[in-house]
């Protein structure tokens, strides 16, 4: 079954870091794009990252530039999100998920579970 | 960026009827367009893709159409199941925004 699961949510002070993860399972994660996605509560769903199969080309939202980096490690089927200089709207759920282009299909079609970061002192 | 706007931002609708959601984008000409479910607690589920391509597994009833600015994901005979907050999302350019999402109840 293809499978997404992230890792590493919590609670962390404004001006720290936090590194959240994606394990992957079931496909070939070394050739599909993957992207965040999160959801501050009871908002609405905000795109925020974006990395190619190689890492070569690597996209963010404005609001998360320059404090958020995006990294993979396709030996180990895993995605990464480190976070830095955290504010208060960075709390939300984090959604990995996977982008189906290599399949005809250029949409999020796989999914993780979400984990919660929650930025408060 | 495109700015991706809903209409309308909540429906109720009786089981049965046809639903319509819409999805305007500022600018430019979008073919990339999905459409998400997304139900309390869980994470989004893609129901169309490529702006009228039916995920695998979704039910039939779901479709997606449209072009240029303006995309449509219709729900024919509403059933129970289908509450949940929708989404539309464009893929063509960075960043790949959402709309604001539109809550879809039972009367």
């Amino acid at each position: 079954e293809e499978e997404l699961v992230e890792s590493g949510g919590g609670l962390v002070k404004p001006g720290g870091s936090l590194r959240i993860s994606c394990a992957a399972s079931g496909f070939t994660f070394s050739t599909y794009r993957m992207d965040w996605v999160r959801q501050a509560p009871g908002k609405g769903l905000e795109w925020i990252s974006s990395i190619s199969f190689s890492s070569s080309f690597i996209y963010y939202a404005d609001s998360v530039k320059g404090r958020f980096t995006v990294s993979r490690d396709n030996a180990e089927n895993s995605l990464h999100l480190q976070m830095n200089a955290v504010r208060a709207e960075d709390t939300a759920v984090y959604y990995c998920a996977r982008d189906g282009a290599v399949d005809g299909a250029r949409a999020l079609n796989i999914w993780g579970q979400g984990t919660l970061v929650t930025v408060s002192s | 960026d495109i700015q991706l706007t809903q209409s309308p931002s909540f429906l109720s609708a009786s089981v049965g009827d046809r639903v319509t959601i819409t999805c305007r984008a500022s600018q430019g000409s979008c073919s990339y367009v999905a459409w998400y479910q997304q139900k309390p607690g869980k994470a989004p589920k893609l129901l169309i893709y490529g702006v009228s391509t039916l995920q695998s597994a979704v039910p039939s009833r779901f479709s997606g159409s449209g072009s240029g600015t303006e995309f449509t994901l219709t729900i024919n005979s509403l059933q129970p199941e289908d509450i949940a907050t929708y989404y539309c999302q464009q893929l063509d350019i960075y960043p790949r925004t959402f709309g604001q999402g539109t809550k879809v109840d039972i009367k």
